[in-house]
C-alpha cells in the first residue's frame, strides 16, 4: 500500500525568509508526487508534479520541490515566504503499480507572519 | 477554461435524511473521481469514473453510498440516509485518464448531518 507523511502539522515562518514543508512517501514502484493547496473554503488547488526527469520541479506561485528518491521525499520550498502564501498544502502521490489512486497526506498549516 | 463545478457548496441536513451532491468535470476530461475530507486531514478517494464506468469503488460504503454518471459527463454523489459521521467536505476532481494526469479539484459540497 502506499501512503504519505507530512510530519509537521503546522510550519511558521516569517515573511521573506524560505520555507520548507515536509513530506516523506512509501510507494511500489516509481512514484509519481505531487503539491497542492487549500484555502480556506476552496477545493485544492494543483502547485506542481514530479513524474520523471530533473528531480527539482518548479510550479505556481514560485514554488519547487525537490524529490529525493534515496530519501523518498519530495518537499515543498519557496526562497522567499509571502503573508498569502499561509494555507493548508497537501503532498500526494500516485504510482502506476496501483492504477490512478491519489494518497494524500495529512497535510500542513503554512503560517506566514508579516 | 471552466473548472470543475460543484453544487451545492453547503448542505445541512437531519440524520437518516437523504443527500445528493452534482459535479461536472473540466470538458474533455474522461477520468472523474469523489473524495471525502474530513476536517484536518487530506481527501480520501470514495470512487473513480473512467467515463461512465466505475473502475474503483472499493472505498465506497455501498450501503449508504452511491454514485452514476450515466453519460460520461456529470456526475452525481448519493447518500441515503446520512448518519452523523458523514459530515465532511465532498470532492470532486476531473482528469486526463494517465496516471500522470494532474488531477484538478472543485470547490466542494462541505456537508453538515444534524
Amino acid at each position: 500500500a502506499q501512503s504519505v507523511a507530512q510530519p509537521e502539522d503546522q510550519v511558521n515562518v516569517a515573511e521573506g525568509n524560505p520555507l520548507t514543508v515536509k513530506c516523506t512517501y512509501s510507494v511500489s514502484g516509481n512514484p509519481y508526487l505531487f503539491w497542492y493547496v487549500q484555502y480556506p473554503n476552496r477545493g485544492l488547488q494543483f502547485l506542481l508534479k514530479y513524474i520523471t526527469g530533473d528531480n527539482l520541479v518548479k510550479g505556481s506561485y514560485g514554488f519547487e520541490a525537490e524529490f529525493n528518491k534515496s530519501q523518498t521525499s519530495f518537499h515543498l520550498k519557496k526562497p522567499s515566504a509571502l503573508v498569502s502564501d499561509s494555507a493548508l498544502y497537501f503532498c500526494a502521490v500516485r504510482s502506476p503499480n496501483a492504477g490512478n489512486m491519489l494518497t494524500f497526506g495529512g497535510g500542513t498549516r503554512l503560517m506566514v507572519k508579516p | 477554461e471552466a473548472g470543475v463545478v460543484q453544487s451545492p457548496r453547503y448542505k445541512i441536513i437531519e440524520k437518516k435524511q437523504p443527500v445528493a451532491f452534482w459535479c461536472n468535470p473540466i470538458s474533455g476530461h474522461n477520468t472523474l473521481y469523489w473524495y471525502r475530507q474530513n476536517l484536518g486531514q487530506g481527501p480520501e478517494l470514495l470512487i473513480r469514473y473512467e467515463n461512465e464506468e466505475a473502475v474503483d469503488d472499493s472505498q465506497l460504503p455501498k450501503d449508504r453510498f452511491s454514485a452514476e454518471r450515466l453519460k460520461g459527463v456529470d456526475s452525481t454523489l448519493k447518500i441515503q440516509p446520512a448518519e452523523l459521521g458523514d459530515s465532511a467536505v465532498y470532492l470532486c476532481a476531473s482528469s486526463f485518464p494517465s496516471t500522470a494526469d494532474t488531477q484538478y479539484f472543485g470547490p466542494g459540497t462541505r456537508l453538515t448531518v444534524l
